[in-house]
Parts: structure tokens; sequence; C-alpha cells
């Protein structure tokens, strides 16, 4: 079974740039979440939808973040304008559905704001 | 203060030790609880998650909840140098519009050495 795919692993740009990530959850999960890792701390969610309908996005920086989810499958996160607080490794996550307590992480994309 | 609280070490060991990682929490309505490991440049992986209090072992992998304390504890014993990893707790509560949403810990470093 494939597991999560994100691209791109890495990202570098300059302060107030736009950036967007992809993410590919595994096929069938219906809960995809979106999580910010700064260094040193443990993931923190930034949005988490049910399908293509988003279920929780309270601690996402709605100025300068959105997030889709077409279709239901994949999803797509963007930051415009980025900030330096910004760097960080974003982590898209999937499950079968809300009620499942394993979370399938991918890899991450690693950005770094300069 | 932070929901949860957990020594981010850095923790290092020597081949066969016996590893104890810990965290504290504040919300009591948090009923589901979670290891995860994460390697270097990896997304996070399920270890092994609790209901309520108690214990559960799975092979050298041991978890504690201790839910009047807000205490949870995961025992590593005959660790290995593959055992090297971060090691994040999770948890979460049962109900409510979020339901799946993981709050973590900020992991603990540990390393394993031969």
């Amino acid at each position: 079974e494939a597991g999560v795919a994100q691209s791109p692993r890495y990202k570098i740009i300059e302060k107030r740039q736009s950036v967007a990530f992809w993410c590919n959850p595994i096929s069938g999960h219906a809960t995809l979440y979106w999580y910010q890792q700064i260094l040193g701390q443990g993931p923190k969610l930034l949005i988490q939808f049910q399908n293509n309908g988003v279920v929780d996005d309270s601690q996402l920086p709605k100025d300068r973040f959105s997030a889709e989810r077409l279709k239901g499958v994949d999803s797509t996160l963007k930051i415009q304008p980025a900030k330096l607080e910004d760097s960080a490794v974003y982590l898209c996550a999937s499950s079968l559905n809300r009620m499942d307590n394993e979370q399938f992480f991918g890899p991450g994309t690693r950005l770094t704001v300069l | 203060q932070k929901e949860v609280e957990q020594d981010p070490g850095p923790l290092s060991v020597p081949e066969g030790a016996i590893v104890s990682l810990n965290c504290t929490y504040s919300n009591s309505a948090f009923q589901y609880f979670m290891w995860y490991r994460q390697y270097s440049r990896k997304g996070p992986e399920l270890l092994m998650y609790t209901y309520s209090s108690g214990n559960k072992e799975d092979g050298r992998f041991t978890a504690q909840v201790d839910k009047s304390s807000k205490y949870i504890s995961l025992f590593i014993r005959d660790s290995q140098p593959s055992d090297s990893a971060t090691y994040l707790c999770a948890m979460r509560d049962a109900g409510g519009t979020s339901y799946g949403k993981l709050t973590f810990g900020q992991g603990t470093i540990l390393t394993v050495h031969p």
C-alpha cells in the first residue's frame, strides 16, 4: 500500500513570497490533516478535512494560509505572503475516518523562509 | 501552560538499557493516548495507543496511562540503536466537532549507542 505522498520535499523562499505544498493521501482515506512542525516542537494541527469539507481550521492563520481538498482526494496548502516564523516542516497525514486512532504521515515539506 | 508537556531530552542510553519516556497533560477530556516515533527527516509513525487508564504491551514497548495523575509513560526494554529517534506523545478527546484532532507533546530525542 502506497503511503502519503508530499511534494516538494524542500523549499526555500524569501519572506513575503508565496508557496504551495501538495499532498496525496492514502487511497480511501476520508480524513486529511495538515500539521506544522517547528524545529524542536511537536506537530500542530493547522486544518482537518473530512472528504472535501473542512472540519477544523481553528489554528490556521487565515490571513495568510489557505488550504483546499478538491474532490476529496489531493490537497494543497498555500502560504501568501510568507513570514520568517513560517519556517517549519509541513506534514500531511490521513486516516480512514475521524474515528480512526491511527494517522499516517507523509515525509513532510521542509520550508525555509529567508 | 501547554496542554501536553514532554521532557525534550535529549536522552542518551547504552544498548540494552530500559528507557522511560513521559508526558503530563492538563486537559481531563483526553481519552485516547498515543505514542508516535519520528526518525530524522521522516513523518511520525504510530507505535501504540491506549484508551483511558491502564497498561498496554507490544513486544519491547509498554505504554502506561494514569488519568488520575494526568501522566503517561512509554517504556522501551532492551533498547536497540534502531530505537534512536524522536518519540512524541499525542492525545485526543472522544467527541466534539474536533474529533480526531491530536495534541502532541514536543517530543523526546532518544539516542541508543552500541
